[in-house]
């Protein structure tokens, strides 16, 4: 069982707005702002798209936003498109005995 | 273009062992965090280990701990990952990920490579 709760799947159509749920503990994201999450499309390496809770990389598409409440993170992706269907995953720093900890991940189908 | 190129995976039998490296361009190495993460086939991505700049902190993971030994040489730009005893629950695609300096995130992932653990 991963350390970090993500939902296994969430679908939306296209132009639809989504929210994926990452929930911790106060050993990780309830206390560390070092929230980020990964995108990964089949055969393909993750990619970072949210950084520090809610910061974009550089040149990175403002669709994607990044908020915190208590111990659950959470990722929205506004105007959803085809090429958004991927693999999303959560991971936080956390004073436990591991450095990092990831969620499971959620699949994304887009309609 | 900053780019990371893991190397060394291949089909290794239980017990046995297997050193992955990644050729790190386009960025100065000496100055980032280093990261191993895997991920078995069809699962989700599990950190492994870290290594600070100077190599003057390394975390494992429990899973790993006391079988796999994380290394670099920032003369030659390179991470590597010293991996024994292998089980056939290591079988993954092993990523190197560089820790960013600005986001604390892997904001660079290397392409992966492929571990197999059989006989």
């Amino acid at each position: 069982q991963s350390a970090l709760i993500q939902p296994a799947s969430v679908s939306g159509s296209p132009g639809q707005s989504i929210t994926i749920s990452c929930t911790g503990t106060s050993s990780d994201v309830g206390t560390y702002n070092f929230v980020s999450w990964y995108q990964q499309h089949p055969g393909r390496a993750p990619k970072l798209i949210i950084c520090d809770v809610s910061e974009r990389p550089s040149g990175d598409s403002y669709r994607f936003s990044g908020s915190k409440s208590g111990n659950t993170a959470y990722l929205t992706i506004s105007g959803l498109q085809a090429e958004d269907e991927a693999d999303y995953y959560c991971s936080s720093y956390t004073s436990g005995p591991t450095f990092v900890v990831f969620g499971g991940g959620t699949k994304l189908t887009v309609l | 273009e900053v780019q990371l190129v893991e190397s060394g995976g291949g089909l290794v039998q239980p017990g046995g062992s297997v050193r992955l490296s990644c050729a790190a361009s386009g960025f100065t190495f000496s100055s980032h965090s280093m990261n191993w993460v895997r991920q078995a086939p069809g699962k989700g991505l599990e950190w492994i280990s870290y290594i600070m700049s100077s190599s003057s902190t390394i975390y494992y993971a429990d899973s790993v701990k006391g079988r796999f030994t994380i290394s670099r040489d920032n003369a030659e730009n390179s991470l590597y990952l010293q991996m024994n005893s292998l089980r056939a629950e290591d079988t993954a695609v092993y990523y190197c990920a560089r820790w960013g300096s600005g986001g604390r995130a892997f904001d660079i992932w290397g392409q992966g490579t492929m571990v197999t653990v059989s006989s």
